[in-house]
């Protein structure tokens, strides 16, 4: 979920399980939702991104949820691989409309054990 | 298709100094953004560029400024550093002025002693 402060949530998972990172929006207005994959010493990297329109979108191994009714996101991380370890972050914009610039959660470290 | 870069990769810079940090964007993209990305604050928008023209910028002072050259490629500046400017600046295009996709490049580890 969302930090508080200067704490990032950590959530620690076992090879092989599914993980569920989850993210609240904050503007009852945004209508377009991404989540983004930082690994240490790069730059954010696209995962997934959905649109109010909808509430489920999948891709590889990677299923984001939306819940406008009570503003969450969450991405769900099927078969976790050591290479899934990092920090998560939800991102939220209005399409067409409103500041072009992304509002970024304060990201989740995911931690995958061996 | 070549990603977005960033250079320098690190900077280290003192207090009062200015500094001036670059971005080309994926090849065909015309959009540019700016993000700050510091442990306290996350990761906060700074301003995005479209046809070199400033499109919309974030809650910074003036201090920080850009621009975009008719290649897209951009630069962003910062005058009278503060310590608290230490951070890694991030650029992001996009290919279309309301396309939302944006791809991030490596960042600028900036470092104000």
């Amino acid at each position: 979920g969302e930090s508080v402060g200067l704490h990032l949530p950590t959530l620690s998972v076992q090879e092989g399980d599914n993980s569920i990172i989850n993210c609240a929006y904050s503007n009852s207005a945004s209508d377009y939702f991404i989540w983004y994959k930082q690994e240490s010493g790069k730059g954010p990297q696209f995962i997934i991104d959905i649109r109010s329109n909808m509430d489920k979108r999948q891709g590889q191994r990677v299923t984001v949820l939306l819940n406008k009714t009570v503003k969450h996101l969450s991405l769900q991380i099927a078969a976790t691989q050591p290479g899934d370890s990092a920090v998560y972050f939800c991102a939220e914009n209005i399409v067409g409309g409103g500041a072009d610039g992304l509002t970024f959660g304060k990201g989740t470290h995911l931690i995958i054990q061996p | 298709k070549a990603g977005v870069t960033q250079t320098p990769r690190y900077l280290i810079k003192t207090r009062g100094q200015q500094v001036t940090l670059s971005c080309s964007p994926i090849s065909g993209h015309r959009s540019v953004s700016w993000y700050q990305q510091t442990p306290g604050q996350g990761l906060q928008f700074l301003f995005e560029y479209f046809s070199e023209t400033q499109r919309n910028k974030g809650n910074f002072p003036g201090r920080f400024s850009g621009r975009q050259f008719s290649n897209s490629r951009s630069e962003m500046n910062v005058s009278t550093l503060e310590l608290g400017d230490s951070a890694l600046y991030l650029c992001a295009s996009r290919a279309r002025e309301r396309s939302d996709t944006q791809y991030f490049g490596p960042g600028t580890r900036l470092t104000v002693l």
